[in-house]
């Protein structure tokens, strides 16, 4: 079973804290995405990447970068944090495919809560 | 505007009827339509996935059905459990584009004794 880890299940941070939210997956997946779950809006796709030291802007990146130093490991930076940016964030994984035709594996989520 | 629309928001069924959600889509062009369960506080977990060619598909009580002509996809949930409530979300994937992946809003089903 492909397990994606996500660091923290909760975090509280204040405005204007550099914020780090972690990502590992296990099965030597290519493709890894960070997306933010909002009520009402659905998932939305912050940044994605295909390969090490790859990545790629989604539909909302503003506010966010992305690191990709190893191929399991997939970090998502908040340069500065906002109340704006209070969410559930999502890690996902798939394997090489662009995603066209492969399931997703998502982490359980990371709550953050900017105040 | 490639989009997904899923219907209804939310649903409450009592436990072992069956029901039936809907997602109604406009992505182009069409790759396929993946259905996820997301349990409170978790991730989503990966149901379905169809293709062009393929009307319906089974995973155990839930079965995905696909209408390609008309753009229209359902989850059917037969003799429904308690387990079964959480958020049912459709995801339709695009051929092209840098991402190509469209979701929907989910549908909040809750099952009650």
């Amino acid at each position: 079973d492909v397990k994606v880890t996500q660091s923290s299940r909760y975090l509280v941070k204040r405005t204007g804290e550099k914020v780090f939210l972690e990502c590992v997956q296990d099965m030597d997946h290519e493709n890894m995405f960070w997306y933010r779950q909002d009520p009402g809006l659905g998932l939305r796709l912050i940044y994605f990447s295909y390969d090490v030291k790859m990545k790629e802007k989604g539909d909302i990146p503003e506010g966010y970068s992305v690191s990709r130093e190893k191929k399991e490991r997939f970090s998502l930076i908040l340069e500065s944090a906002s109340t704006n940016q209070t969410s559930m964030y999502l890690c996902a994984s798939s394997p090489l495919d662009r995603g066209y035709n492969s399931p997703l594996h998502f982490g359980n989520g990371t709550r953050l809560t900017v105040t | 505007k490639n989009q997904v629309e899923q219907s209804p928001q939310s649903l409450i069924i009592l436990e072992g009827k069956n029901c039936t959600l809907q997602c109604n889509y406009t992505v182009s062009p069409f790759s396929n339509l993946r259905w996820y369960k997301q349990d409170t506080g978790r991730g989503p977990v990966s149901l379905t996935i169809m293709t062009f060619s393929e009307n319906t598909k089974s995973n155990g009580r839930y079965t995905a059905t696909l209408d390609a002509d008309t753009k229209q996809s359902s989850l059917h949930i037969t003799a429904s459990q308690l387990s079964d409530s959480a958020s049912y979300i459709c995801v339709v994937s695009a051929r092209t584009g840098n991402t190509p992946l469209v979701f929907g809003k989910g549908t909040r089903l809750s099952v009650i004794a």
